[in-house]
């Protein structure tokens, strides 16, 4: 079974350009989730999905931070204009529809803000 | 008050010990319960999942969960160096479906 693919690994980018990430969830998977993780924390959510439906964005900076996943399979995540404290991982999971199912990640984003 | 807490450690235990990783949260309505392995520079790994109270063992990994403590453990028992990662504790909560992690405690096996 292959996993969660993302795209690019790493990305160096400066202040107030914008930036986008690119992943697909395993196959059959209904739940996809966008993570930033800072050096040295946990993971935090930024934006759920299940199917093409947004469950949870609460935590997404909506002034800058955009997401989509039109087809209900792969997602993009958006950055617009980015700033200095957007450096982190940037971490795509995906999971079975019911909400008790462990998510499985993929290999991240490094995003580096200069 | 977080709402998933870890010592952040480093904890450090000698090679072949049991090694003992705790995790307490504040949403007394959590349901499920999940612990990552994360090494550095990589994504973060599942290594157990565990639902009711009590234990639940996989090898050499056993996780232990008292809601009415509100603490969820991780033993991983025979230590190895390959154990050395930061472990996560994840939390879903009990409403909608948000999963939150902890910050990790950083765990060294020392040969």
């Amino acid at each position: 079974e292959a996993g969660v693919a993302q795209s690019p690994r790493y990305k160096i980018i400066e202040k107030r350009q914008s930036v986008a990430f690119w992943c697909n969830p395993i196959s059959g998977h209904a739940t996809l989730y966008w993570y930033q993780q800072i050096l040295g924390q946990g993971p935090k959510l930024l934006i759920q999905f299940q199917n093409n439906g947004v469950v949870d964005d609460s935590q997404l900076p909506k002034d800058r931070f955009s997401a989509e996943r039109l087809k209900g399979v792969d997602s993009t995540l958006k950055i617009q204009p980015a700033k200095l404290e957007d450096s982190a991982v940037y971490l795509c999971a995906s999971s079975l529809g019911h909400p008790d199912q462990p998510q499985h990640f993929g290999d991240g984003t490094r995003l580096s803000i200069l | 008050q977080k709402e998933v807490e870890q010592n952040s450690g480093p904890l450090s235990v000698p090679e072949g010990a049991i090694a003992s990783l705790n995790c307490t949260y504040s949403d007394r309505g959590s349901q499920s319960f999940f612990w990552y392995r994360q090494y550095s520079g990589k994504s973060p790994e599942l290594i157990m999942f565990i639902y009711s109270n009590g234990d639940k063992e996989d090898g050499r990994f056993t996780a232990q969960l008292n809601k009415a403590s509100q603490y969820v453990s991780l033993l991983i028992r025979d230590s190895q160096p390959s154990d050395s990662a930061t472990y996560l504790c994840a939390v879903k909560g009990s409403s909608a479906s948000k999963i939150i992690f902890g910050s990790g405690t950083r765990l060294s096996i020392r040969p």
